[in-house]
């Protein structure tokens, strides 16, 4: 079965550079949920997009931005990247019409480290 | 406001022996209940969920109860294995397409 899928899987930046992650959620799957996980720490909401609107807004950087696009995939802005925005950042998808609609699947993560 | 919380942080067994974790969350009208296993470094994998009507939810090894009152989760599992050693985290989710809120997580090490 298919699965979230996250580019890149790895990624290294300099402070104050800008970074873009990508998600590509389950097909038919119409929210993302995008989550940070820092080191040693649970996973903290971000954001989450349902029918390519904003649906939720969590513990989000004004340095950051996202946006879910006419295809359902999603992306998160980073910018003026920081030392401490090196995390573990995990996209979830689910779907608001089929069954299971308060399943989230995520995505395997994408590793950021700002040097 | 809403928190989740695990204990113990870490648990060492040895190989062989049956154990729980825990999970509380300080708002019982949850929607459901959800509880992860992370490899170092890894993604989440989704162990079992179990819904707000519900009062546990069983896979191979695993079991996990809710009772929603006490605002309290178990997770239980039998006859560790080396395998077993991971983080295991507890999600609450409280409304239908929202966000989850997850404890802290407790490391488990079994021992061979």
């Amino acid at each position: 079965a298919a699965g979230v899928i996250q580019s890149p899987r790895h990624l290294i930046k300099e402070k104050r550079e800008t970074a873009t992650l990508k998600c590509y959620p389950i097909p038919r799957h119409d929210t993302v949920y995008w989550y940070q996980q820092g080191p040693g720490q649970d996973p903290q909401f971000l954001i989450s997009f349902y029918e390519k609107m904003q649906s939720d807004k969590g513990s989000i950087p004004d340095r950051f931005s996202a946006q879910q696009f006419s295809d359902y995939h999603s992306e998160l802005n980073m910018s003026s990247l920081e030392l401490g925005d090196s995390a573990l950042y995990f996209c979830a998808s689910s779907s608001m019409t089929s069954e299971y609609t308060d399943t989230q699947y995520f995505g395997p993560g994408t590793r950021l480290t700002v040097l | 406001k809403q928190e989740v919380t695990q204990i113990p942080a870490a648990l060492s067994v040895p190989e062989g022996e049956n154990l729980v974790l825990n999970c509380s969350f300080t708002d019982s009208a949850i929607y459901n209940l959800q509880w992860f296993r992370q490899d170092p470094g890894k993604g989440l994998t989704s162990l079992l969920l179990i819904q707000s009507s519900q009062r546990e939810q069983t896979s191979g090894r695993l079991n996990a109860s809710l009772d929603k009152s006490s605002g309290r989760s178990t997770l239980y599992i039998a006859a560790s294995q080396p395998g077993d050693s991971a983080t295991y985290l507890c999600a609450v989710l409280y409304n239908q397409g929202g966000k989850l809120i997850f404890g802290q997580g407790t490391e488990l090490s079994v021992k061979p």
